[in-house]
């Protein structure tokens, strides 16, 4: 029973252009997203977080749009680099005291020079 | 390097062996989390534990699995009598203390069972 969901498994986009990654929940107890990006053979690097009580949260070439009502989320990666190529998860947690990380399966992200 | 580290980075086994995974977390961080991928799935929320505490094992399989934190050293995962089903990528986070701290990883032990 997925509680977090990218439905997209793959993803090409051309160098310089925008990247969108989606992500869906269905419990509306999450309280804070992040995403991490994944190479081959490596542990997940963290990207970005957001609060639920926020919307938006932008850091460089990377900004989460947070949407409570539709629970979705996007990550926007503007101007895309072939370095950007990785694996993307998008993961949530519960409110107050609670640590625990519920993951999607990821995105493959390439970036086509 | 002052990262998450985790060890060893591939470790093989045969059924019924004992694994033991460890874990070292990055400076300042007191807390620590383990986490099992399988091929084609995200990662999957095992055990959280503080300093010689077991905080949340909500996540681990109630038979064979184990983990600690000790004052000190690594924390450690063990698994004993390993069935093939064990096979996957484990991961290490470590965080600070306080809310909304992200959990960072290591770079996982590949564990397979022959």
């Amino acid at each position: 029973d997925q509680q977090v969901k990218q439905n997209s498994p793959s993803l090409s986009v051309q160098e310089g252009r925008i990247s969108i990654l989606n992500c869906d929940y269905t419990n509306s107890m999450f309280d804070y997203f992040l995403w991490y990006k994944k190479y081959p053979a490596e542990g997940p690097t963290f990207l970005i977080s957001i609060s639920s009580i926020k919307d938006k949260n932008e850091d460089g070439r990377f900004t989460v749009f947070l949407n409570k009502s539709a629970k979705h989320l996007s990550l926007h990666i503007v101007p895309s680099q072939p370095g950007d190529s990785a694996v993307y998860f998008c993961a949530a947690k519960f409110g107050a005291g609670s640590y625990q990380l519920t993951f999607g399966k990821g995105t493959k992200l390439s970036v086509i020079p | 390097n002052a990262g998450v580290m985790q060890n060893p980075r591939h470790l093989v086994r045969r059924r019924g062996q004992e694994a033991r995974l460890r874990c070292s977390p990055m400076k300042g961080h007191s807390h620590v989390y383990w986490y099992r991928q399988l091929p084609e799935e995200g990662l999957k929320f095992m055990v959280y534990l503080q300093k010689e505490n077991i905080i949340d094992e909500s996540g681990m399989p109630k038979e064979r699995f184990s983990a600690e934190f000790p004052k000190e050293g690594p924390s450690i995962l063990r698994i004993q009598q390993v069935v093939r089903g064990d096979s996957a990528a484990y991961f290490c986070a470590s965080s600070q203390q306080g809310e909304g701290q992200p959990q960072h990883f290591g770079d996982g032990t590949r564990l397979s069972i022959l």
